[in-house]
């Protein structure tokens, strides 16, 4: 069974463009999360969505939304990038909510410039 | 809020040591527990997990215990491998209702010499 794929690995932008990232989840998994992994910050949760719903969102700004489609393919954007946005995004599939087996992605490395 | 609490690195030991990585929690209600492990390059990979107070996850020859009344999680592994150089990163899930999301530790890098 194929992992999470995540799409492009690598993106670099500069400040005020935007960029969309791609999360195809595990077969079957219908629960596709983000998170954000910066040497600061650490990991912090960005959003969850399920069945096509976001269901939790983390405390980032209105820049960053998602969506998912009826496939449970999941995109994220970030508009207006700043210099702090630089980071790691992962993604994370679940067959559920509950959490208790999360798959995560190898990460999309984003850098603005 | 939520929050975990992990034992600060870098760590730096040599082959077959004994490990232990400290991970505390603040929770409302009962929480699950995770350690996942980080590669270089790589995204995380979920090492175990316990659900309920008491429970021991164990994996690859890691195991931590889920205690309640000291709200902790510590990882230990008996004899570790140079192949076990990572980070370690405690989380919890809260429980069911709205605020379904897993809460990280800000990691633990282990460097394992031969």
């Amino acid at each position: 069974k194929a992992g999470v794929t995540q799409t492009p690995r690598y993106l670099i932008k500069t400040r005020g463009q935007q960029v969309t990232l791609s999360c195809s989840p595990i077969s079957g998994h219908r629960s596709v999360s983000w998170y954000q992994q910066t040497p600061g910050q650490g990991l912090q949760f960005l959003f969850e969505y399920f069945s096509e719903t976001q269901r939790n969102k983390g405390n980032f700004p209105g820049r960053f939304s998602g969506r998912q489609f009826s496939n449970s393919r999941s995109e994220m954007n970030v508009s207006t990038l700043e210099l702090g946005d630089s980071a790691l995004y992962l993604c994370a599939s679940s067959l559920r909510q509950d959490f208790n087996e999360q798959f995560f992605g190898p990460g999309t490395r984003l850098t603005v410039l | 809020g939520d929050s975990v609490t992990q034992m600060e690195g870098p760590v730096t030991l040599s082959e077959e040591a004994f490990l232990t990585i400290n991970c505390t929690y603040t929770a409302t209600g009962y929480p699950s527990l995770f350690w996942y492990v980080q590669y270089p390059g790589e995204g995380l990979q979920l090492l175990l997990k316990a659900t309920k107070a008491d429970d021991k996850g164990s994996n690859k020859g890691f195991e931590a215990t889920y205690r309640k009344e000291t709200t902790s999680f510590h990882l230990e592994k008996g004899s570790v491998q140079v192949s076990d150089s990572a980070v370690y990163f405690c989380a919890l899930a809260t429980p069911s209702g709205s605020a379904r999301q897993l809460t990280f530790g800000s990691g633990t890098q282990l460097t394992v010499l031969p």
